[in-house]
C-alpha cells in the first residue's frame, strides 16, 4: 500500500519560503507511470493543485504560482520536495501531496498525504 | 486556464435521498473529470475517475456521468457516511483545476 507523509515547518514567517518534504513508503518514487503532486487547501476554503513533478525531473506548475514554487525529488530518500518563496498570510493553507497517473488525461490524484498545515505568521 | 464550476455550493439533504451534484466546465475535457469526498480534517480521496469509474473500496451508490463540459455525481441512497464535502478535477491538460466544492449536509 502506498504512503505518502508530508514534514515541515507548521509556522513561516512572511517573505520566507516554505520548505516541505513528502516521504514515499510502499513504492517506488522512481515509478516512470507516475507524478508526484502537491495541492493546497487554505483553511474553509477548496483546493488548489501547486505542482507536478516526475521522478526523470520534468516539472509542471501552476501558472498562478510558477514564479515562486520549486518541485525537486530525491530517488536516493524517496522524497520529493516544495519550495514556495515569498510566504505571506495568502498562502496559509493545508499542503498534501499526493500522486498521479502520468498519461493523457489519465492524471487523477490518488493517493494523497494527511496533510500539513502551514501557517504564515510574524 | 480551465475553469470548473460546481453546482449547488452547499446542498442538504436527508439519509435515503437520491442525491445529484453538478460540476460544469468552462470548455470541453473530453471524460477527463475526477470526483474527490473529502471529509472534515481529512484528506480528500478519490471517488470517480475518467467521469464514470467507480474508485475501488467506494460503494455502487455512487456513479457518475457526463462528457464535454457538464458532469454530474450521483448518490443514489444517501447514507450517513457520505455527509461531505466533494470537488470535482478536470485532468484534461497539465493546469489541473478544481471546482469550489459542495458541501453535502444532513437535513
Amino acid at each position: 500500500q502506498l504512503l505518502l507523509q508530508e514534514s515541515g515547518p507548521g509556522l513561516v514567517k512572511p517573505s520566507e519560503t516554505l520548505s516541505l518534504a513528502c516521504t514515499v513508503s510502499g513504492g517506488s518514487i522512481s515509478d516512470s507511470t507516475y507524478y508526484w503532486v502537491w495541492i493546497r487547501q487554505p483553511p474553509g476554503k477548496g483546493l488548489e493543485w501547486i505542482g507536478s513533478i516526475h521522478y526523470s525531473g520534468n516539472t509542471h506548475y501552476n501558472p498562478s504560482l510558477k514564479s515562486r514554487v520549486s518541485i525537486s525529488v530525491d530517488t536516493s530518500k524517496s522524497h520529493f520536495s516544495l519550495r514556495l518563496s515569498s510566504m505571506t498570510a495568502a498562502d496559509t493553507a493545508v499542503y498534501y501531496c499526493a500522486r498521479h497517473p502520468y498519461g493523457s488525461g489519465r492524471n487523477w490524484f490518488d493517493p494523497w498525504g494527511q496533510g500539513t498545515l502551514v501557517t504564515v505568521s510574524s | 486556464d480551465i475553469q470548473m464550476t460546481q453546482s449547488p455550493s452547499s446542498l442538504s439533504a436527508s439519509v435515503g435521498d437520491r442525491v445529484t451534484i453538478t460540476c460544469r466546465a468552462s470548455q470541453s475535457i473530453s471524460n477527463y473529470l475526477n470526483w474527490y469526498q473529502q471529509k472534515p480534517g481529512k484528506a480528500p480521496k478519490l471517488l470517480i475517475y475518467a467521469a464514470s469509474s467507480l474508485r475501488s473500496g467506494f460503494p455502487s451508490r455512487f456513479s457518475g456521468s457526463g462528457s464535454g463540459t457538464d458532469f454530474t455525481l450521483t448518490i443514489s441512497s444517501l447514507q450517513p457516511e457520505d455527509f461531505a464535502t466533494y470537488y470535482c478535477q478536470q485532468s484534461y491538460n497539465t493546469q489541473y483545476t478544481f471546482g469550489q466544492g459542495t458541501k453535502l449536509e444532513i437535513k
